[in-house]
């Protein structure tokens, strides 16, 4: 299985820049994608494919990378950006999560 | 606009089964296959399978084989997930997605099932 490794948590400051890393234990190419989890919700696709932003979704996220590393930006952070963040990788059976990254406000 | 709508809140008692459904509205429902996704309390998310909805032919991962069951009502346009011989580690959260060209692009609200004796 392709095991995806997240930080834990961040914490970050209204208006600043924040980058969110994902690192695959094998290649996914660009099969790659991040979800934002408020508290008590679903899920929400934020970014596909490596670098697609979801419609809908604000332009303060964007994401790259491809092969093994990949990161998710949010920039600039706002205090509705409080959430769990995953990477999830198609690339193979089984789909895989990342254990997720919690955002938090400095 | 693309809605899941998933059954309500169940509290079973260990070695019982339960079923949750979800709704899809919105879209051609066998255009698109629906994943499964388990979120345990204060956990993260696990991938559970798929099933593909125009054949009805499940997939499911390794860790959700033998006592879960996908199934279709494709008439209604709903996905089902069963559970059977309910354990406490089953405690947790259910979400249907529906997958788009792999991408899981629209959630169900999901579906809390307590098992508790």
């Amino acid at each position: 299985d392709t095991v995806l490794t997240q930080s834990p948590a961040l914490a970050v400051s209204l208006g600043q820049r924040v980058t969110i890393s994902c690192r695959a234990s094998k290649s996914v190419s660009t099969y790659m994608h991040w979800y934002q989890q408020k508290s008590g919700q679903q899920p929400k696709l934020l970014i596909y494919s490596a670098s697609n932003l979801e419609s809908g979704v604000p332009s303060r996220f964007s994401g790259s990378g491809s092969g093994t590393d990949f990161t998710l930006t949010i920039d600039p952070v706002e205090a509705d950006d409080i959430a769990n963040y995953y990477c999830q990788q198609s690339n193979e059976l089984p789909f895989t999560f990342g254990s997720g990254t919690k955002l938090e406000i400095k | 606009q693309i809605q899941l709508v998933q059954s309500g809140p169940e509290l079973k008692k260990p070695g019982e089964s339960v079923k949750i459904s979800c709704k899809a509205s919105g879209y051609t429902f066998t255009d698109y296959a629906m994943h499964w996704v388990k979120q345990a309390p204060g956990k993260g998310l696990k991938w559970m399978g798929w099933i593909n909805t125009y054949t009805g032919k499940p997939t499911y991962a390794d860790d959700f084989k033998g006592r879960f069951v996908f199934s279709l009502e494709a008439s209604a346009s709903t996905a089902n997930l069963q559970i059977s011989n309910l354990k406490n580690e089953d405690t947790a959260t259910y979400f249907c997605a529906r997958e788009n060209w792999s991408v899981m692009d629209a959630w169900g609200q999901g579906a809390s099932v307590t098992v508790s004796s």
